[in-house]
């Protein structure tokens, strides 16, 4: 079974509205941590978001939040007021307490539309 | 400044032409990281180190090498490079834990003939 699921390989969106990209995961781990890397078209990963499993509020990064349920094992990054910048690659990744391996999605290519 | 370097930035080889990545940290990381990227599979783990001497395979780990005689470098060894190893190869490090964030390198653009 995949540990990352990003089921969205492209979205778009109006510049300054909001968007959400999916992603769901897959661990029988109670510890593990859950990140959003951002890949411009120039290549390089970017740091945006982190969630661990025993935090109880959703993260938030300035315009990046992250909709964090762990029940149904959801991990969706929120952009909000999009930005042309924020045109790129959005990958979903995690860690887990046992074993370690970073697991990445697919990716999800954003656009964002003047 | 913290960082993770990559060399070559760019490559083209032949099939069976060994070749070395390397990588390096300056940040202390005990855990080091190699991917490859291809389009629509996203990143995928070749292999790992978890501190000096320790290192595990990947997803990915077929036709590749590694080694980790120091903590900061982490060079990746292609003895016989294929096709199907065309790739766009990263470097990564990060603490020991799943509360911490990996930090990249710029990318190896990687083109066996």
């Amino acid at each position: 079974a995949q540990k990352i699921t990003q089921t969205q390989p492209g979205m778009f969106v109006q510049e300054k509205e909001a968007v959400t990209l999916d992603c769901t995961y897959d661990t029988s781990d109670q510890s593990y941590g859950l990140f959003w890397y951002k890949q411009p078209s120039s290549g390089e990963m970017i740091f945006l978001i982190y969630q661990g499993s025993y935090d109880e509020q959703n993260a938030t990064e300035g315009r990046y939040s992250l909709n964090f349920q762990k029940a149904r094992k959801s991990a969706n990054l929120v952009i909000s007021a999009s930005q042309l910048g924020d045109s790129a690659m959005y990958f979903c990744a995690m860690r887990e307490e046992t074993g370690n391996q970073f697991y990445f999605g697919t990716g999800t290519s954003l656009t964002v539309i003047p | 400044e913290a960082q993770v370097t990559q060399n070559p930035r760019y490559l083209i080889t032949v099939t069976g032409k060994k070749l070395t990545v390397t990588c390096s940290q300056n940040m202390n990381h005990e855990y080091m990281s190699w991917y490859r990227q291809d389009p629509g599979l996203g990143l995928r783990q070749i292999y790992y180190s978890m501190n000096v001497e320790v290192t595990d395979k990947g997803d990915v780990p077929e036709g590749y090498k590694v080694s980790r005689k120091e903590k900061r470098n982490f060079p990746l060894i292609l003895e016989s490079p294929s096709p199907n190893q065309t790739s766009l190869y990263f470097c990564a490090s990060s603490f020991q834990g799943e509360f911490y964030e990996q930090y990249f390198g710029p990318g190896t653009r990687l083109t066996v003939t």
